[in-house]
């Protein structure tokens, strides 16, 4: 099963704009992540973000995340062509021994020239 | 430095078959963790291969299998194929850490194996 839901499914906005995913979980966590897939190839590991933290920044990538509602969002800045693209949340729990991840559904994003 | 890699890309069954799929871990890395992902869908956990010996499964049943060897390579062997297995299967390694599953690692991904069942 999996814990993730994300919030929408799929985005289109125009290049320049900013995008804004989100993710819910249901149980405790010890960190959560962030995942990029291009056309369904391997995913890249976008931003790790520790349950004791509440906000993260990469280059044109901020995650916060707020363990009392159990939520974390992603924004990517300025979007360009390239980052078109689904979005995944990754979780990696306490309670079955932080040996997984596990992963939403996703959220497609397309960026429009 | 070469990431991860995984064989074959794609490949076509029928149903009752047999197949194997392979994963060479990124250089550095001893953990190999495999999942299945259906179209439209987010990755879905298999099991996790560290010291050859599989130390976690998710919701699969047995006719999933799996192998690590020694050179922390992996390979996944799924019997009895059902059309419901059709997806694309991803190996993804880490390295376990100084800290026993201290939850900070992160996954480096292979391209996947996308397995079709006719």
């Amino acid at each position: 099963s999996q814990q993730g839901e994300e919030d929408p499914q799929a985005l289109s906005i125009q290049e320049g704009e900013n995008a804004t995913m989100n993710c819910s979980y249901k149980t405790s966590i010890n960190n959560l992540q962030w995942y990029r897939q291009n056309s369904g190839r391997g995913l890249v590991h976008l931003i790790l973000i520790r349950s004791n933290e509440r906000e993260k920044h990469s280059g044109r990538l901020r995650v916060t995340l707020d363990t009392s509602k159990k939520s974390s969002s992603l924004l990517i800045t300025a979007s360009r062509a390239a980052d078109t693209a689904s979005y995944f949340c990754a979780t990696r729990g306490i309670l079955w021994g932080a040996q997984k991840l596990v992963f939403g559904q996703g959220t497609r994003l397309t960026i429009n020239p | 430095d070469a990431g991860v890699t995984q064989s074959p890309t794609h490949l076509i069954k029928t149903r009752g078959q047999q197949v194997t799929l392979r994963c060479s871990p990124k250089s550095g890395h001893d953990t190999v963790s495999w999942y299945q992902q259906a179209l439209g869908q987010g990755p879905q956990f298999i099991f996790q291969y560290y010291e050859e010996e599989e130390r976690q499964r998710g919701n699969f049943p047995d006719r999933f299998s799996g192998h690590q060897f020694p050179n922390y390579s992996s390979e996944l062997n799924v019997n009895a194929l059902l059309l419901g297995d059709s997806a694309l299967y991803l190996c993804a390694s880490s390295l376990r850490g100084d800290r026993e599953w201290s939850g900070a690692n992160v996954l480096t991904f292979g391209a996947g194996s996308r397995l079709t069942v006719l």
